[in-house]
């Protein structure tokens, strides 16, 4: 599997937008980058998933890089709701990779008032 | 149109013990996965099932089993309990077939905590 790279932990005031970076240099050309995050004692919830193109949903947007080596993503007014674990996972495209899902350690989000 | 749920919410069990966890699948769901979540980790894939058949398994032993029923929940299995078991068990539901679907969004449950003592 393709790895991803994520900062440890990232903090926000509330209603200020966030960008939450991650880098996957080794990514393929069939691997589709996905966000999941994982609010305290919850399980992981699905944010957003993109190719090439940079996505917005109701949750969020996601921009990706031209090279596809990096990607990020925005959100647009952080709460306190949004205070969670973020995972950056890639998933190849061709398959779906089965329904693993292979999650690195994620960024921490703290969002203060 | 219910969620994923898990039972129990927790668990205590000692060194050497089985047990049996369970997960009801997002109605309409065919395929079910199973996570540990150790600590300040992310999830770890365990295996998942489809049709009833195990079909894609993660770096786990084989005391690590499971079952997934026509009605498509399912069981993890857990025999000769160690004290690394301790952990977070999570199980996703998704519709998507052997492969997974291309790109199908998998829907989690609240867990079960399990401790080793």
């Amino acid at each position: 599997d393709a790895k991803t790279t994520q900062p440890n932990s990232m903090e926000s005031n509330e209603e200020e937008p966030v960008h939450l970076p991650c880098n996957h240099s080794t990514i393929s050309g069939t691997d589709y980058i996905h966000w999941y995050r994982q609010l305290p004692s919850q399980g992981p919830e699905y944010v957003i998933h993109g190719l090439t193109s940079n996505v917005n949903n109701r949750m969020a947007s996601l921009a990706i890089a031209e090279d596809r080596k990096s990607s990020t993503l925005i959100l647009h007014r952080a709460t306190l709701r949004d205070a969670a674990v973020y995972y950056c996972i890639l998933r190849d495209g061709l398959t779906g990779g089965g329904n693993k899902l292979t999650f690195g350690t994620g960024t921490q989000l703290k969002v203060e008032l | 149109e219910t969620g994923v749920t898990q039972s129990p919410t927790h668990l205590i069990k000692t060194r050497g013990q089985q047990v049996t966890l369970r997960c009801s699948s997002q109605s309409g769901h065919n395929t079910v996965s199973w996570y540990q979540q150790a600590l300040g980790q992310g999830p770890q894939f365990i295996f998942q099932y489809y049709r009833e058949e195990e079909n894609g398994r993660g770096n786990f032993p084989p005391r690590f089993s499971g079952l997934q029923f026509p009605n498509y929940s399912s069981e993890l299995n857990v025999n000769a309990l160690e004290l690394d078991d301790s952990a977070l068990y999570l199980c996703a539901s998704s519709l998507g077939g052997a492969s997974g679907g291309r790109n199908n969004e998998q829907f989690f449950g609240p867990g079960t905590r399990l401790t080793v003592l």
